[in-house]
């Protein structure tokens, strides 16, 4: 069985640009939700993708958007990025959308650095 | 307001001794409560998950409570080893499928 795994590690990037984050999700799991960690803070929920469609949202701006593809990778894209997006990016993998019940998967993260 | 709040928000203590982390949440309504284990750089890594009914659970040395009257948990770590230094991370789960994370306490066990 595999777990999380998630590309690149590390990432730096300049204001302005745009960058793809990229998670396979756990064997067996369909449903993959990103955070955002700031340093010294808990996770922040970005969006969850179930069946290849969106399937709820936190407080972030439309510049963060999503994919998931048929095997259930996902993709989180950022747009004009801003120093504020630094920060450790995890992505989650459960089985249907009742991942806090049944326990989420986290991947290792990537590390964004945004110059 | 859903709240999650964790103390302390950093903890140092000697390898070998115990310590007591804490947790208490506004969640409501309330469906189970995880505390993970996130190394640095790493994900978080789940070490239990309690519900309502549940007052205590243990992994190993890591031994969860919880009291939902008063909305707290707690996470006791016995006779502690360098590998326990992480951040610990308090997670409710309300209205079935929302979360709330906690900030976390970053613990550093030393020699």
């Amino acid at each position: 069985e595999t777990g999380v795994t998630q590309s690149p590690t590390h990432l730096i990037k300049t204001r302005g640009q745009q960058v793809t984050l990229r998670c396979s999700s756990q064997s067996g799991h369909n449903t993959v939700s990103w955070y955002q960690q700031a340093l010294g803070q808990g996770p922040q929920f970005i969006f969850q993708y179930y069946r290849e469609e969106e399937n709820g949202r936190g407080n972030f701006p439309p510049r963060f958007s999503g994919l998931q593809f048929p095997n259930y990778s996902s993709e989180l894209n950022v747009n004009a990025l801003e120093l504020d997006d630094s920060a450790l990016y995890l992505c989650a993998s459960s089985f249907g959308t009742e991942g806090p019940n049944y326990g989420y998967t986290f991947g290792s993260g990537t590390r964004l650095t945004v110059v | 307001k859903n709240q999650v709040e964790q103390s302390p928000q950093s903890l140092i203590i000697l390898e070998g001794k115990n310590c007591t982390l804490q947790c208490n949440y506004t969640v409501s309504p309330f469906s189970n409560l995880r505390w993970y284990k996130q190394d640095t750089g790493r994900g978080p890594v789940s070490l239990t998950i309690m519900t309502f009914s549940e007052n205590t659970k243990s992994n190993g040395r890591y031994t969860a409570t919880l009291d939902a009257d008063t909305k707290q948990s707690s996470l006791h770590i016995t006779a502690s080893q360098l590998s326990d230094s992480a951040s610990y991370i308090c997670v409710v789960t309300y209205n079935n499928n929302d979360m709330r994370f906690g900030a976390g306490t970053r613990l550093t066990v030393k020699p």
